[in-house]
């Protein structure tokens, strides 16, 4: 598509419960960014994909939080066990290559009831 | 590890000139980027500076200075809908290149 999609916009979830967060960059982007943004706070990034490469997971906050991008497209966040301090908006940003400028998608609000 | 430092709030009438300054503290540098992220949207790029001096696009410039690890987004003829958050960013260092993101300024604009 022309810009990155994301779905759904707007997630609310028992805590507890699962959820799964849906990132389709821009066709030809082999970069690909998922980053959490809490209220009125800056951008936290989580984890990063590189075409084929492995994932560079430095930045999940705890081993509920996964992500998986196949073929080299469509990227999934998985949260496992959801708490009330995961909520956030949750952003995916894909880029040409390593280095080059973002474009981000319009976010996941997610909100843990 | 990267950091960032940027005021919270900064306000302004519409036509007026306005400079959002950022601080940076990276173990490599990479260069600085500007996003703006208006309410409810997505983040979106503004400027990028690599070497030092201004890069100007339209009514937005960005100064870098490597040597202070310094630089700031100048707007001018501020506009209504320029009310948005700005955020600076530099590279991570490592393979990722991740940009690592300021906590955003909150830009209003008055008329």
């Amino acid at each position: 598509g022309a810009g990155v999609s994301q779905s759904p916009s707007n997630k609310v979830t028992e805590k507890g419960k699962d959820v799964e967060l849906r990132c389709d960059p821009i066709s030809g982007h082999t970069a690909l960014y998922w980053y959490r943004q809490s209220l009125g706070q800056g951008l936290e990034f989580l984890i990063y994909f590189q075409g084929n490469s492995a994932p560079d997971k430095s930045g999940l906050p705890s081993d509920r939080f996964s992500a998986e991008r196949t073929g080299g497209s469509v990227s999934t966040l998985t949260i496992q066990r959801t708490q009330q301090e995961d909520s956030a908006v949750y952003l995916c940003a894909s880029s040409p290559g390593t280095g080059d400028g973002y474009t981000f998608g319009s976010g996941t609000r997610l909100t843990v009831v | 590890g990267q950091s960032l430092e940027q005021p919270s709030e900064v306000t302004a009438v519409e036509g007026a000139i306005v400079q959002i300054n950022c601080t940076y503290q990276t173990s490599g540098f990479y260069g600085l980027s500007w996003y703006q992220q208006h309410d409810g949207g997505a983040p979106t790029f503004l400027s990028y500076n690599g070497l030092d001096g201004l890069e100007e696009t339209g009514r937005f410039s960005s100064f870098l200075s490597r040597s202070d690890s310094y630089g700031y987004l100048l707007l001018q003829e501020l506009q209504m809908k320029d009310s948005a958050s700005y955020f600076c960013a530099v590279r991570d260092t490592g393979s990722a290149r991740q940009l690592t993101f300021g906590s955003g300024t909150q830009l209003t604009v008055l008329p």
